[in-house]
């Protein structure tokens, strides 16, 4: 299995902050990335697909980069709706498999 | 808008078999990849597997001897069964679609949370 790392795996922000999570796989998976948000009791929502591609109807303040292994997640500046956990999830290969999740907080 | 809905018990006993269903409106079951997954604290997000229209299917080969899933076409759901259940599979449990085969899961259902105890 490919195995997904997320570094921090916290991080407090303030409102309007530039927020950046990294993604790593274990092992190649060329831009086959997506990224998820979740708010508490409610299911994952997807953000970004193949590293860069923005779901219809996300804010355009949300910004995916990377390929091979290292991927990141932006928010260029954050908003009180943008507090939650944060996933990537590889698509390269069965079976999929996430990151363990990072979680935003507010400072 | 395609929306996705599992149903199925809330506790299941030791050893016993979990079985789920996700009923899909707004989109037809004879196209794409449906998947489901669980997440619980211990162990996050995992991917269970998923079955395509065709009823050909995929499963996580950590949980393929236990995994069986299946499509009905004509009620336009798709369902899980987990055999010999033990308190590790306790989590909530969503289904979710597969579009393309790069893309990501979207949508998911609103989870159902299945506790595995006597």
């Amino acid at each position: 299995d490919i195995q997904m790392t997320q570094s921090p795996s916290s991080l407090s922000a303030s409102v309007g902050e530039r927020v950046t999570i990294s993604c790593r796989a274990s092992r190649n998976i060329d831009k086959n990335l997506n990224w998820y948000q979740q708010k508490p009791g409610k299911a994952p929502k997807l953000l970004i697909y193949g590293t860069s591609n923005l779901q219809s109807g996300v804010p355009s303040r949300f910004s995916g980069s990377g390929s091979g292994t290292d991927f990141t997640l932006t928010i260029s500046s954050q908003q009180p709706e943008d507090f939650a956990t944060y996933f990537c999830q590889q698509s390269y290969t069965n079976p999929r498999t996430f990151g363990q999740g990072t979680k935003v907080e507010i400072k | 808008q395609v929306q996705l809905q599992e149903s199925g018990p809330g506790l299941v006993k030791p050893s016993e078999t979990l079985s789920l269903t996700c009923n899909v409106s707004g989109d037809s079951i004879s196209r794409y990849h449906w998947n489901w997954i669980r997440q619980s604290p211990g162990k996050g997000l995992e991917w269970i597997g998923y079955i395509y229209s065709t009823a050909s299917t995929n499963y996580n080969p950590s949980l393929e001897s236990r995994v069986t899933m299946s499509i009905d076409r004509s009620k336009n759901q798709f369902s899980l069964k987990l055999r010999s259940v033990t308190a590790a599979d306790t989590a909530v449990y969503y289904c979710a679609r597969l579009r393309e085969w790069g893309m990501g899961f979207d949508p998911w259902g609103q989870g159902t949370l299945v506790t595995v105890s006597s």
